[in-house]
């Protein structure tokens, strides 16, 4: 089955730093990427969405410049966390949709456990 | 905007049915989903019906669907402690592809 690996799977940081994200397809070349956000005990929250080759469109109240999308191949998008925070800890997860794919075909990843000290 | 609701809890022992429930707000909603997220862990896909579909049956897990009411539910038979998770609702439309979440159940197993 398809596969979306996301690393790191855990990354402490301290404040100020940035840190970046990477999700991978692994089997398949993802045409869109999701970025989500999950506090503890929520939902997922989705933060933008990324399609190959071009700019991401970010969901309101997400600050672009702070996480910053990029989707420059099929199979990787990266999410950058910029000079972050300790409100920014969080658990973040992407997911993936194959090119051609129906509409129920996605995929995540494992997801990234950000601690900001 | 969209909304997704789900309990926050259910409790059941081990060996009968857990029954979770999901209302939604789009009428337009063309595929739901059932997720499972295991502690740390990320989303496991579990199963997912398209809108004109009352019912899907795959395994232990049943889905039914009434879309008058915009309620969906998910039965898994003959629980396990390995069921044990929080298990997440989502709807989508057939061209909009992002995923909007319910607040999650958390299902715990009675010995």
């Amino acid at each position: 089955g398809a596969v979306v690996s996301q690393h790191p799977s855990r990354v402490i940081c301290k404040s100020g730093t940035s840190v970046k994200i990477e999700c991978r397809s692994l089997d398949f070349q993802a045409t869109t990427m999701f970025w989500y956000r999950q506090f503890p005990k929520q939902s997922l929250m989705l933060m933008a969405t990324s399609n190959e080759g071009s700019k991401a469109t970010y969901e309101q109240g997400v600050e672009k410049d702070k996480f910053l999308i990029n989707h420059a191949s099929l199979t990787l998008s990266t999410l950058t966390v910029t000079s972050a925070h300790p409100e920014d800890s969080s658990f973040y997860i992407c997911s993936a949709r194959g090119k051609g794919r129906a509409g129920a075909d996605v995929h995540f990843g494992n997801g990234t456990r950000l601690t900001v000290t | 905007g969209e909304d997704v609701e789900q309990s926050l809890f259910l409790s059941v022992r081990e060996g009968d049915s857990s029954v979770i429930n999901c209302t939604y707000t789009d009428s337009s909603s063309t595929y739901l989903y059932w997720y499972k997220q295991e502690p740390g862990a990320g989303l496991q896909l579990l199963t997912y019906i398209f809108s004109n579909m009352d019912m899907k049956q795959d395994q232990r897990l049943t889905v039914l669907l009434n879309k008058k009411d915009k309620h969906l539910s998910l039965r898994i038979a003959d629980t396990q402690t390995g069921d044990s998770a929080i298990y997440f609702c989502a709807e989508s439309g057939l061209l909009n592809e992002k995923l909007t979440f319910g607040t999650g159940t958390r299902l715990t197993i009675i010995p």
